[in-house]
C-alpha cells in the first residue's frame, strides 16, 4: 500500500483566499484524522471521522474551517478564508478498527505545509 | 493545564549516550501510551506503545509508564545519529481520540 497520500504538499497562497487540503487514507482504514501541527500548539486534533461520518469536530478553529469525507478513499479540509495564522503542517492520518486491543494505532500522511502571506 | 506536557528542548548528545525523554499527563483515566518518531519533513509514525504500568522494551528502546505519577518516559540505549528526531508522547483512553504532547526535538551528534 501506498501509505496516506495527501495533496498538495506545499501551499502557498495570500490571505482572504480559499485553500483546500486533500487526503486518501489508507485502503480498508476506517478512520481519518485531520492535524494541524506548529511549533508554538504541536500537534493538535482538528476532526476525526468514522466510516465517512464525522465523530469529533471540537478542535475545528473556527467557521473558516470545514471537512469533509464524501466516500472511504477521500477526504477534504477547507479553509475559507484563510489567515496568516493558519500557516502550518496540516496532516492527515488513518486508522484501523483494532477491538478492544492494541493502541488504534495512526498512519500519518507527509503533511501539507500551508504558508498564508 | 495541558493534558499532555512534554518539554521541547531540543536536546543534543553524542552517539552512544542513554537518551531520556519524557512526559507528564493530568487525567488518570488514560490508558494508552505511546511513543511517535518524526523525522524532518515527514509524518509521525508508531514508535512504541505500552498499556497501563509498566516496561516495554524493544530493542534500544524502552517505554516505561508510571501511572501512579502519571509519568511516562522513552529510554534509548546506545543513541545512533539517525535516531535524531522529534519524540512525540501520545495517550489515549483506549479510544481513537488521541493526545500528543509538543514533541521532544532530539540531536545525536557522530
Amino acid at each position: 500500500d501506498a501509505g496516506v497520500i495527501q495533496s498538495p504538499r506545499h501551499e502557498v497562497t495570500e490571505m482572504g483566499q480559499e485553500v483546500t487540503l486533500r487526503c486518501k487514507p489508507i485502503s480498508g482504514h476506517d478512520y481519518l484524522f485531520w492535524y494541524r501541527q506548529t511549533m508554538m500548539r504541536g500537534l493538535e486534533l482538528l476532526i476525526y471521522f468514522n466510516n465517512n461520518v464525522p465523530i469529533d469536530d471540537s478542535g475545528m478553529p473556527e467557521d473558516r474551517f470545514s471537512a469533509k469525507m464524501p466516500n472511504a478513499s477521500f477526504s477534504t479540509l477547507k479553509i475559507q478564508p484563510s489567515e496568516p495564522r493558519d500557516s502550518a503542517v496540516y496532516f492527515c492520518a488513518s486508522s484501523k478498527e483494532l477491538g478492544t486491543s492494541g493502541s488504534n494505532e495512526q498512519f500519518f500522511g507527509p503533511g501539507t505545509r500551508l504558508t498564508v502571506l | 493545564q495541558k493534558e499532555v506536557e512534554q518539554d521541547p528542548g531540543p536536546l543534543s548528545v553524542p552517539e552512544g549516550a542513554i537518551v531520556s525523554l519524557n512526559c507528564t499527563y493530568s487525567n488518570s483515566a488514560f490508558q494508552y501510551f505511546m511513543w511517535y518518531r518524526q523525522y524532518s519533513r515527514k509524518g509521525p509514525e508508531l514508535l512504541m506503545y505500552t498499556y497501563s504500568s509498566g516496561n516495554k522494551e524493544d530493542g534500544r528502546f524502552t517505554a516505561q509508564v508510571d501511572k501512579s505519577s502519571k509519568y511516562i518516559s522513552l529510554f534509548i540505549r546506545d543513541s545512533q545519529p539517525s535516531d535524531s528526531a522529534t519524540y512525540l508522547c501520545a495517550i489515549n483512553t483506549g479510544g481513537f481520540k488521541t493526545i500528543f504532547g509538543a514533541g521532544t526535538r532530539l540531536f545525536v551528534k557522530a
